[in-house]
């Protein structure tokens, strides 16, 4: 059973277009997280969700739209797509927000925009 | 803020080679430090930690001490396989409200050749 699953694993998609991308974790975590990776493979935090709470929101543009219907899924869902968005998006789970809590990623989903 | 600085890759080594890969931070207080590595195709898995000063963390056969003095945490292997070929991510937690924030560095790239 893999531990933190996120759909689609790729999106190729119009500028303009709006998407969505799912994520659950089989954990048991309360913690939830969005990352966006470059090409470059630098990994910025976009939000951490704790118990369906908003917790951290990385000043990412309002397109933007984490939606938590309960603790086991943090959905991503992005409006009117640039080209910038294009990117690996990754999900990822905690126990808490504790100083010590592990981070389980989930294998990524690569977004395409054209 | 707080941030971590890794050095650049790619690092190309042979089989059996000896493995540094330098991490330096900057924090205010004493964060506890990780090293993530991500294989290809797959999101970030944690590799090893540590949490106070002159905390050696161990797994796999790589190892990394946290220097207070130095403010680093290098990342050490005495072996390299071909296996251990993906990138490897040092981070730090960051105290932030409502709970600890993980800061990744941009990741160094490692290729092992046979």
């Amino acid at each position: 059973d893999t531990a933190v699953s996120q759909t689609p694993k790729y999106l190729v998609t119009q500028m303009g277009n709006d998407k969505s991308i799912k994520c659950e974790q089989n954990l048991g975590h309360d913690t939830m997280y969005w990352y966006k990776q470059d090409s470059k493979k630098f990994l910025k935090i976009m939000f951490s969700y704790n118990n369906k709470e908003l917790i951290i929101n990385e000043t990412v543009p309002n397109r933007f739209s984490p939606k938590s219907p309960d603790k086991a899924h943090l959905n991503l869902h992005i409006n009117s797509l640039e080209l910038g968005d294009s990117a690996v998006y990754f999900c990822a789970s905690s126990q808490g927000l504790g100083e010590w809590d592990i981070q389980y990623f989930g294998a990524g989903t690569r977004l395409s925009v054209l | 803020g707080n941030s971590v600085t890794q050095m650049e890759g790619p690092v190309t080594l042979s089989e059996e080679a000896f493995l540094t890969i330098n991490c330096t931070y900057t924090a205010t207080g004493y964060p506890s430090l990780f090293w993530y590595v991500q294989y290809p195709g797959e999101g970030l898995q944690l590799l090893l930690k540590a949490t106070k000063a002159d905390d050696k963390g161990s797994n796999k056969g790589f190892e990394a001490t946290y220097r207070k003095e130095t403010t680093s945490f290098h990342l050490e292997k005495g072996s390299v396989q071909v296996s251990d070929s993906a990138v490897y991510f040092c981070a730090l937690s960051e105290l932030r409200t409502g709970g600890f924030k993980t800061i990744f560095g941009a990741g160094t790239r490692l290729f092992v050749k046979a």
